[in-house]
């Protein structure tokens, strides 16, 4: 099965950085996506680990480490318009596993 | 390219009747897939389909609950006979093969509410 945990919430101000960790127990993994979700609107990807180490694409990067079986992603010079939920889901297959994501507020 | 559509965005039904969601996927792609939403859970697997093809519905309820990918048009989830408890969000996903480092493309989902 699979299990896969982040926080429920964070709160951080205009410019901040923001990190939201992931863990993750899965029977077969083929990798670790991050996805963003706005209020109503479908998931959107973001990014994709398959192999250990760090993903940078502009103010979004993206670690993994498998034999800690943890992500994490990175927000950097936040703005107003990355107020949204953000899910972590790990692939097996064809299948993605969700977590049940992170609501980062952003605020002036 | 109009992307996966998916309609309607929002359905109500009273309990009993039968709630039909369609999802049409992105041009090119033959890989369709149905996750399901509860408010505060993160999306689950339904059901996996090729054309004309079930491969996984294991995330499926075993009862009232049919997906469908025809040949020609859209694919369709069918509920029947509604409860409550059956009110999620349903998005609808794409790739145009298993599935790439790319992920799904999900549609903006229907909003199934029963009343």
């Amino acid at each position: 099965g699979q299990n896969i945990d982040q926080p429920t919430e964070m709160t951080a101000t205009e410019g901040a950085i923001v990190q939201i960790n992931c863990t993750y127990q899965t029977s077969g993994f083929n990798g670790l996506f991050w996805y963003q979700q706005h209020a109503g609107e479908a998931p959107t990807f973001l990014s994709y680990n398959v192999l250990d180490g760090l993903e940078e694409k502009g103010r979004f990067s993206s670690f993994l480490s498998r034999s800690k079986g943890y992500s994490y992603l990175l927000l950097k010079e936040l703005q107003m318009k990355d107020s949204a939920s953000y899910l972590c889901a790990s692939y097996n297959d064809y299948k993605l596993s969700f977590g049940a994501g992170t609501t980062v507020t952003v605020r002036a | 390219n109009a992307g996966v559509m998916q309609n309607p965005r929002h359905l109500v039904r009273r309990r009993g009747q039968e709630a039909r969601l369609r999802c049409s996927p992105m041009k090119g792609h033959s890989h369709v897939y149905w996750y399901r939403q509860l408010p505060e859970e993160g999306l689950k697997f339904m059901v996996y389909l090729q054309k004309e093809n079930i491969i996984d519905e294991s995330g499926m309820p075993k009862e009232r609950f049919s997906a469908e990918f025809p040949k020609e048009g859209p694919s369709i989830l069918r509920i029947q006979q509604v409860v409550r408890g059956d009110s999620a969000a349903y998005f609808c996903a794409s790739s145009p093969t298993n599935l790439n480092n790319y992920g799904y493309t999900f549609g903006s989902g229907t909003r199934l509410t029963v009343v």
